[in-house]
């Protein structure tokens, strides 16, 4: 069975730094894309960030670029995503995700992270 | 980067009832688009994947359809478990987009 499990969330002022771990089983890590995505409060679903299995290429959304930075350890089958410079609309769930090429289909429960003084 | 426009954004509706949900992109994204259900304080479940090909262990009362930029999501008849919020997303390329989401909530 896949499992996914976030952690490192957690309550961190304006301008601070957090990162997020999401620890793996069930499956070979090393041979799948895997996934960041947010829901902030009352609100829809946001692609975050991506890194692939092959060649580690990573992608960011706009929102999250030159701040954030999606990294995997596949000995560790271990997904992370260090967050920089937060600001308050960065407040929100994160989840990680496995991503095949047609979606994610499994899913962590979610780590929340709110940024407030 | 691609836009996803998703309708309507919310849609109240009996058991029994057959419900269409739909999803437009400004560009063309030939097949890649998946659907997700997510209920309250839960992750996202997959329903439907390459636009109409049902994830294993999804209810066959869950279809998709389309394909370009025109996609539609139908419950052929609606369960008390169905009521949700039902999102779309692109994968044809980075960013992936998801749709704005659709509350299905009981008349």
């Amino acid at each position: 069975e896949v499992q996914l499990s976030e952690s490192g969330g957690g309550l961190v002022q304006p301008g601070g730094s957090l990162r997020l771990s999401c620890a793996a089983s069930g499956f070979t890590f090393d041979s799948h894309a895997m996934s960041w995505v947010r829901q902030a409060p009352g609100r829809g679903l946001e692609w975050v960030s991506s890194v692939n299995n092959n060649d580690g290429s990573t992608y960011h959304a706009d929102s999250v670029k030159g701040r954030f930075t999606i990294s995997r350890d596949n000995s560790k089958s271990t997904l992370y995503l260090q967050m920089n410079s937060l600001r308050a609309e960065d407040t929100a769930i994160y989840y990680c995700a496995r991503q095949l090429p047609w979606g994610f289909d499994s899913w962590g429960q979610g780590i929340l992270v709110t940024v407030s003084s | 980067d691609i836009q996803l426009t998703q309708s309507p954004s919310f849609l109240s509706a009996s058991v029994g009832d057959r419900v269409t949900i739909t999803c437009r992109a400004s560009q063309g994204i030939s097949s890649s688009l998946a659907w997700y259900q997510q209920k309250p304080g839960k992750a996202p479940k997959l329903l439907i994947y390459a636009a109409s090909t049902l994830e294993s262990g999804v209810p066959s009362r869950f279809s998709g359809n389309g394909s370009g930029t025109e996609f539609t999501l139908t419950i052929s008849s609606l369960q008390p478990e169905d009521f949700a919020t039902y999102y779309c997303l692109e994968l044809n390329s980075y960013p992936l987009t998801f749709g704005q989401g659709t509350k299905l909530e009981i008349k």
